[in-house]
This record gives structure tokens, C-alpha cells and sequence, in this order.
């Protein structure tokens, strides 16, 4: 059964640092990824998409994700955090034989970041 | 352009009790998903309709679960008779008609169903 994993349950960063959350899935066959996030009292957003291509993806506010297809990854990255990025992070996939159907969620990672 | 809606945003019902869920998608949009998320586990996929047909219902957990289209346009989930199990979010979420290029889901803000 296809399944995605995140590594990590909550993050605690202080402004400026480093973020790396780390996400492995598993499908044998093309899928298309994703990384969604909730801020606080608001809707689940895409925050970016991997569909072909350059495997180092850009999103909004400064996130990006590399697709590692040999290690079944897509792990999101922000050189530096602000505190508007506390927020909770799901990285999902869906089969790659139609953009229409379901996406399969992570478990979620709560990232806090100290002012 | 109006986002995904759904009502209500909070329910509150005793186990044995039925309750019915709404979601209005997107304007246009033919494909509209369910998903739940219990609490601290991941966001799970239950249904996608095509319009009014159901796609894929592989994610219902039981037959207590009834979620129709009729029309194409907004859905409902009821639940009948709820169990304490059934507490969660349930988010809906639309996309256009999947003509070859990806088709973003849009999400709803979730109802938070509570089952005392």
C-alpha cells in the first residue's frame, strides 16, 4: 500500500535557522508530490508541487523540496525561518497516472519557531 | 472567487446519533474529495466524486457512511449512527476537470466533528 512518512512529529527552530523536514514515501511507479501546509485557523495550501523535471522544487515564502527519486524523498527546505512559518506541514503524494485522483497524506510535522 | 466551503464548522453529537456534513466546492469544479484526519494521525483520503459519481469510494471506513452528490455540485457525508471513533476534521477539497495538466485540490476549512 502506498504510504508517506515524516520524520519528524513537532520542530522547535529559533528565527533565522535552518529547516529541513524530512519525507520519504512509498510507490513503486510515478507519483506526483507535495507538500501542504495549515497555518494556524486557516485551510490546508499547497505549499509546492512535483509533478516532471528539475527535481529541486520552488514554492511560496521561500520553501523548496528536492525529489531524490533513488531514495523515495522529498524533503523540504528554508534556509532561514521566521516566525510566520509556525505552522503544521504534510507531505502527500498522489499516483502519477492521473493528477485527479486522491493524495495520501503524511502524518503532519507541528513546526515551531521562537521569536 | 469563493474558496471551498463546509458546514458546519464545529459538531458536537452523542454516539448514536446521525449527522450530516456539507461541502460546496469551487465553482466548475467536477472532482470533489472527502478526507478525515483523527486526531494526531495523518489526513486520510474517503471518496472522490467525478461530478455525481462516485470515482473512488475506497477510503469509507464502514457502510455508516453515506456521502452523495446529487446534481454534481455540493456534497454531503452523513453519518449514521456516529461512534466515538468518528471524531475528527473532515476536510473536503475540489479540482477542475482533470484534462491532462495536474488539477490543484483546493481545500476546505474542515469540519471538527466531536462524538461524546
Amino acid at each position: 500500500a502506498q504510504s508517506v512518512s515524516q520524520h519528524n512529529h513537532h520542530v522547535i527552530l529559533s528565527e533565522a535557522a535552518s529547516l529541513e523536514l524530512g519525507c520519504n514515501y512509498s510507490y513503486g511507479g510515478t507519483v506526483n508530490l507535495f507538500w501542504y501546509v495549515q497555518y494556524p485557523g486557516q485551510h490546508l495550501q499547497l505549499l509546492l508541487k512535483y509533478f516532471s523535471g528539475d527535481p529541486l522544487v520552488k514554492g511560496i515564502k521561500g520553501f523548496e523540496a528536492e525529489f531524490i527519486k533513488s531514495k523515495f524523498s522529498f524533503n523540504l527546505r528554508k534556509p532561514s525561518v521566521q516566525w510566520s512559518d509556525t505552522a503544521e506541514y504534510f507531505c502527500a503524494v498522489n499516483p502519477g497516472y492521473s493528477s485527479a485522483s486522491k493524495i495520501i497524506f503524511g502524518s503532519g510535522t507541528r513546526l515551531s519557531i521562537r521569536p | 472567487e469563493a474558496g471551498v466551503t463546509q458546514f458546519p464548522s464545529h459538531s458536537v453529537i452523542e454516539k448514536g446519533q446521525t449527522v450530516t456534513l456539507r461541502c460546496d466546492p469551487i465553482s466548475g469544479h467536477d472532482n470533489l474529495y472527502w478526507y478525515r484526519r483523527v486526531m494526531g494521525k495523518e489526513i486520510k483520503f474517503l471518496l472522490h466524486f467525478v461530478k455525481e459519481s462516485k470515482q473512488d469510494e475506497s477510503g469509507m471506513p464502514n457502510n455508516r457512511f453515506l456521502a452523495e452528490r446529487t446534481g454534481g455540485t455540493y456534497s454531503t457525508l452523513k453519518v449514521q449512527p456516529a461512534e466515538l471513533e468518528d471524531s475528527g476534521v473532515y476536510f473536503c477539497a475540489s479540482s477542475q476537470d482533470p484534462g491532462g495538466t495536474y488539477n490543484e485540490q483546493f481545500f476546505g476549512p474542515g469540519t471538527r466533528l466531536t462524538v461524546l
